[in-house]
């Protein structure tokens, strides 16, 4: 049981380029969450999604798409990226919206240079 | 809009003394309320949440969490802080209803220092 995991774990890119982030899931959750963790200003969420096809805009969706074509997997675009996306990056799953924790993944750190 | 604070950057405490990380959220209606713990170069990990019940709420690793709704504040505890327990912790509420009841907002987060 892997739990969450995400790849790549590190990457650079140039201003412009275009990359995506995958995040797979094992616990046969329905929620999937992408968050952003910048220093001092905790995690903000990106984009989630309630269910397999669906998708939702978080606090900071600009510059980002995604898509669930599949249950467990949760992907994050960058169409252009930008120095500011420079962040580290979370997937996090969890079974309801409620009072059910989330599972976060490793992390993939992103440089935009 | 629901917001979390975490006045404190940084906490440091003595190994075997009692530590307090605090937070405080504003929310519509009833909270959910979360910790979360991170150790260097890790995703985030659950220890412990209040959705209703007792105040006194107890997590993992021996830690617990009192909620008192007067306050609008969900403070960590540790009768007793280990070194293993330095790291970056988090606060975080989800609202029970309404468009944000999918949205859990996290803190700026505590770093705590325990020092031998």
């Amino acid at each position: 049981n892997a739990g969450v995991t995400q790849t790549p774990k590190f990457r650079v890119l140039k201003t412009g380029q275009s990359m995506t982030l995958l995040c797979a899931q094992d616990m046969n959750h329905e929620y999937m969450y992408w968050y952003r963790q910048d220093p001092g200003m905790g995690l903000r969420l990106i984009h989630y999604s309630v269910g397999e096809g669906t998708t939702a805009k978080g606090e900071v969706p600009d510059g980002y798409n995604v898509s669930r074509l599949k249950k467990q997997n949760f992907l994050l675009g960058l169409e252009s990226a930008a120095p500011s996306q420079t962040s580290v990056y979370f997937c996090a799953s969890s079974r309801s919206a409620g009072g059910g924790e989330q599972f976060f993944g490793p992390g993939t750190r992103l440089t935009v240079l | 809009a629901q917001s979390v604070a975490q006045p404190e950057d940084q906490v440091n405490v003595a190994e075997g003394n009692p530590l307090t990380v605090k937070c405080t959220y504003s929310v519509s209606g009833n909270p959910y309320l979360f910790w979360y713990v991170q150790y260097p170069n890790r995703g985030l990990q659950f220890l412990l949440k209040y959705i209703t019940g007792d105040n006194l709420v107890k997590g993992s690793y021996g830690f617990e969490a009192e909620f008192n709704k007067s306050q609008t504040s969900f403070h960590l505890k540790k009768p007793s802080a280990l070194v293993s327990d330095s790291a970056l912790y988090f606060c975080a509420v989800r609202a029970l209803t309404g468009n944000a009841g999918n949205m859990l907002t996290f803190g700026g987060g505590t770093r705590l220092m325990v020092k031998p």
